[in-house]
């Protein structure tokens, strides 16, 4: 059974701090991997995708790959107290495939 | 990005009726589309995998005659709840992916609200 794990949380950060979010997958088949945020009450909204090995950054947000220890991390830098949501990391293996959810990890900056 | 789009978002209805939710993927087109459901605090449940032109793939503990998918179009698929009752209010969410597009990235709806009374 194909299974994402993440740490539930919750996690608190100081503003201006760095928070740093992970999440492991059971699938090698595995090829692209999503960060997705969720405010309380609403729908998820993608932050990020990453499918190569390495880093990828958009703005404040770094995803980090690792395949082969079949890691995902997403650091988020100079953190905002809009920055507190659920943080939902993502796996699939094709887009015809529904992504595997883990079952977020709750970030609360403080301000 | 690509814009999913749900109608109603929230809906209330009477115990016993049933309820249609749309789900539109506005600029491309989507041959798969997931209906989730999530009930308060806790995690995204997935219910089924819709596919255009063919039945829906339910997941285990998903009633296929109670929860009725329609993927009719590229850009359209309904989920309808029969004979609703009170604990199916939940937040029900759609998702689609581009099939042109190489990340296979999935973008979701805003999410319907249904409450049964």
């Amino acid at each position: 059974q194909k299974e994402v794990e993440q740490n539930s949380g919750p996690l608190s950060v100081p503003e201006g701090a760095i928070a740093s979010l992970n999440c492991t997958y059971s699938d090698r088949g595995s090829q692209s991997f999503f960060w997705y945020r969720q405010y309380s009450g609403k729908s998820p909204e993608l932050i990020m995708f990453i499918y190569s090995n390495g880093d990828k950054e958009d703005g404040r947000f770094t995803a980090q790959l690792n395949k082969a220890s079949q890691y995902v991390s997403l650091l988020i830098r100079d953190s905002q107290p809009s920055d507190s949501a659920t943080y939902l990391c993502a796996v699939t293996d094709t887009g015809n495939t529904p992504l595997v959810f883990g079952k977020g990890t709750r970030l609360s900056v403080i301000a | 990005g690509a814009v999913v789009s749900q109608h109603p978002s929230r809906v209330i209805c009477k115990s016993g009726t049933s309820v249609k939710i749309e789900c539109r993927s506005l600029d491309f087109q989507a041959t798969t589309m997931f209906w989730y459901r999530q009930f308060p605090k806790k995690s995204l449940m997935l219910m089924a995998t819709s596919n255009e032109g063919s039945k829906a793939t339910y997941e285990q503990g998903v009633e296929k005659d109670k929860f009725l998918i329609n993927h009719a179009s590229l850009t359209l698929s309904t989920l309808t709840v029969t004979s609703a009752h009170p604990e199916d209010s939940s937040f029900y969410i759609c998702s689609a992916t581009n099939y042109r597009d190489i990340s296979n990235t999935i973008y979701f709806g805003e999410g319907s609200w249904l409450t049964v009374v």
